[in-house]
């Protein structure tokens, strides 16, 4: 079985001010890792994933996360965040045998605030 | 591509009650996936269809939760004698299938049904 831990459930920034969102996760198997966001009353939309190859994943809206295998972590980083980045962010994780499909296991959510 | 649609929005009912929300994937996507995503909380996996075939059931999924795609096309989602538990928002997500033995391809999510139960 797989987890995934997201230590803050809060994270307020400056407009403008860079931001990293911590994910952290756990499992018996190699996995697949991914960064969803989602809007008040809307969806999750894939923000970035990581397959294989290297550890750092760019993905929309300017966003990137590494993948460290040995501490087990993908940290979302934004070098400098807009107003328009105020969601929720949920890191996620698959386990890469998991029959072809995602079977996807998410964490708890980070809420970001961007100060204006 | 109008991407995944789920009706309805939101849904209050009396405990006992029983609900039933349907989901419309993208119209090429073979795998459609069911989530409860209850306050404070990620969305948790609740089942799995490739076409018309469930292939897999979360514990969470009680017997009084029922899921279907009849045609491989849309799906719904029941609930029977819903109990205050129940109150969440319930997502759907489909995807195309990818390479063999590899992840699939990305879930594209609709806006959830949202439900309390009194």
């Amino acid at each position: 079985a797989q987890s995934v831990t997201q230590l803050d459930s809060q994270v307020p920034v400056f407009e403008e001010a860079p931001v990293e969102l911590r994910c952290n996760y756990s499992s018996s198997v190699s996995v697949y890792l991914f960064w969803y966001v989602q809007y008040p009353n809307q969806g999750l939309q894939l923000l970035l994933k990581y397959l294989s190859g290297s550890t750092l994943v760019k993905g929309i809206n300017g966003f990137e996360a590494e993948f460290n295998k040995s501490q087990t972590s993908f940290h979302l980083r934004k070098p400098s965040v807009h107003i328009s980045d105020t969601a929720e962010y949920f890191c996620a994780v698959s386990d890469r045998y998991s029959g072809g499909y995602q079977k996807v296991t998410f964490g708890t959510g980070t809420k970001l605030q961007v100060i204006p | 591509d109008t991407g995944v649609s789920q009706n309805p929005r939101h849904k209050i009912t009396k405990r006992g009650q029983n609900v039933t929300f349907r989901c419309d994937p993208i119209s090429e996507h073979n795998r459609l996936y069911w989530y409860r995503q209850t306050l404070g909380q990620g969305p948790e996996f609740l089942t799995y269809f490739q076409n018309e075939a469930q292939l897999e059931k979360s514990r969470l999924l009680s017997d009084r939760f029922s899921a279907e795609r009849p045609k491989g096309s849309f799906s719904t989602l029941e609930i029977q004698r819903t109990e205050q538990g129940d109150s969440a928002m319930y997502l759907c997500a489909s995807s195309s299938p990818g390479l063999a033995g590899g992840p699939g391809n990305e879930q594209f999510f609709g806006p959830g049904t949202r439900l309390t139960v009194l």
